[in-house]
């Protein structure tokens, strides 16, 4: 089974342009999560999807930060401007339903560095 | 509001011995998941173990077992028979069993390193 798929691996970028990640969970995989995990700390969840549903966005800041699911597989998450303060590695998971039981799947993420 | 607490911010263990993670939290929830996930340079993070909090039995995974102390809100990680493998980020997570939220509330993580 192939595992959580996300490009690019790095991204480096001058404050204020814009960025977008890509993920490809897990086949079958319905729930969807988005990690920011600054260098020196453990991962902070952005955004849960179900299905294309948002189920928790509470720790997106929205003024910057999108993400969308269509079509329930695949997922981008978009910084538009970037700030300093946004580098860090972005982590997607997925997992085969939303409820605790079921294990999240971690990408290898994507290092974004801001200069 | 949930946290979770790594204290040793690095760790060193010889290869063959045993090592033990510390990890507190502060919930105030009675139902709730934790776990230690690895997270190598590769930065996949792997879960090493999980521990449902209405359990009393400490899980164990092959060579990793945990000491779950519920009313003292600890649950450390214990690494047996190290292995240079080992080597890695090892976070402590915390998960509410309400609700289909999946927030995982993460430590700062403790860096393991494994001496030939």
């Amino acid at each position: 089974e192939a595992g959580v798929a996300q490009s690019p691996r790095y991204k480096i970028i001058e404050k204020r342009q814009s960025v977008a990640f890509w993920c490809n969970p897990i086949s079958g995989h319905a729930t969807l999560y988005w990690y920011q995990q600054i260098l020196g700390q453990g991962p902070k969840l952005l955004i849960q999807f179900q299905n294309n549903g948002v189920v928790d966005d509470s720790q997106l800041p929205k003024d910057r930060f999108s993400a969308e699911r269509l079509k329930g597989v695949d997922s981008t998450l978009k910084i538009q401007p970037a700030k300093l303060e946004d580098s860090a590695v972005y982590l997607c998971a997925s997992s085969r339903l939303a409820g605790v039981y079921n294990e999240q799947f971690f990408g290898p993420g994507t290092r974004l560095t801001v200069l | 509001a949930q946290t979770v607490t790594q204290s040793q911010p690095e760790m060193s263990v010889q290869e063959a011995e045993t090592v033990t993670l510390s990890c507190t939290y502060d919930t105030s929830e009675s139902d709730y998941y934790l776990f230690w996930y690895k997270q190598p340079p590769s930065r996949q993070m792997i879960l090493v173990i999980r521990q449902e909090a209405y359990k009393q039995q400490n899980a164990t995974e092959n060579r990793f077992s945990v000491n779950f102390q519920k009313a003292a809100k600890s649950f450390s990680l214990k690494i047996s028979d190290s292995q240079l493998g080992d080597a890695a980020m090892y976070f402590c997570a915390y998960r509410s069993a309400r609700g289909s939220q999946g927030n995982l509330i993460f430590g700062k993580g403790t860096k393991l390193s494994v001496k030939p």
